[in-house]
């Protein structure tokens, strides 16, 4: 069962063109990150959200957490090649002194130049 | 560069053979993390250790084994190798065991044949 629903799957835009991605659940989380991983790599870390209705703004990009702290999105205006990877969004649930996260599949975004 | 290493980069290897895959976390982090990510599953939180102590379990199999020794460094031993165990392996570090900023090593790719 997943968790975390992360849409589109897969995006390929033309650079400078905005974009937002989703990631939806049917469980409350506690917290919220955005995660981005290139080819080769691991994932690294953007943005963590913790209030519901939040929203952080980073550059050019902008998440916001849903009221209900349920799900999240993530919009990229005039995007660039350099923002080419997979996106990753990953929950948290409270209690306990872990931190385990639950990671939707991602969004492969693709900016062409 | 998050600090974080695994070794190896690449790892081939036959079914039902054993292979062990090592994380260094970052200097003076106390969690260590392991997820699997495949592309049908995404990223998949296996295990956790804090200090040397199991902290948490996630979707590991019971091949599949890990520890945490004095030094800090993680080993996660996997064994009677399948196919379907071809994947990359990451791990995590995080300063203390509640922190919400996991920083990810580059990843082992394991290939079964």
């Amino acid at each position: 069962t997943q968790l975390l629903e992360q849409s589109p799957q897969f995006l390929s835009i033309q650079e400078g063109e905005n974009l937002t991605v989703y990631c939806n659940s049917s469980s409350v989380f506690s917290s919220l990150q955005w995660y981005r991983q290139e080819p080769g790599e691991g994932p690294v870390l953007l943005v963590t959200v913790v209030t519901g209705g939040e929203v952080k703004k980073l550059k050019r990009l902008t998440f916001q957490f849903g009221d209900a702290r349920k799900d999240s999105s993530l919009h990229i205006t005039a995007a660039q090649p350099g923002d080419t990877g997979l996106y990753l969004c990953a929950g948290a649930k409270s209690g306990g002194s872990n931190y385990k996260l639950t990671f939707g599949k991602g969004t492969l975004l693709t900016v062409n130049p | 560069d998050s600090g974080v290493t695994q070794t190896p980069k690449h790892l081939i290897t036959a079914t039902g053979q054993r292979v062990t895959l090592r994380c260094s976390p970052r200097s003076g982090d106390l969690s260590v993390y392991w997820y699997q990510q495949s592309l049908d599953q995404g990223l998949q939180f296996l295990i956790q250790y804090y200090n040397g102590e199991e902290r948490a379990k996630g979707n590991i199999l019971e091949r599949f084994s890990a520890q945490q020794f004095p030094d800090l460094h993680s080993e996660l031993n996997l064994s009677s190798l399948e196919l379907g165990d071809s994947a990359l392996y990451f791990c995590a570090s995080t300063p203390w065991d509640g922190s919400n900023e996991q920083f990810f090593g580059p990843g082992t790719r394991l290939t079964v044949l």
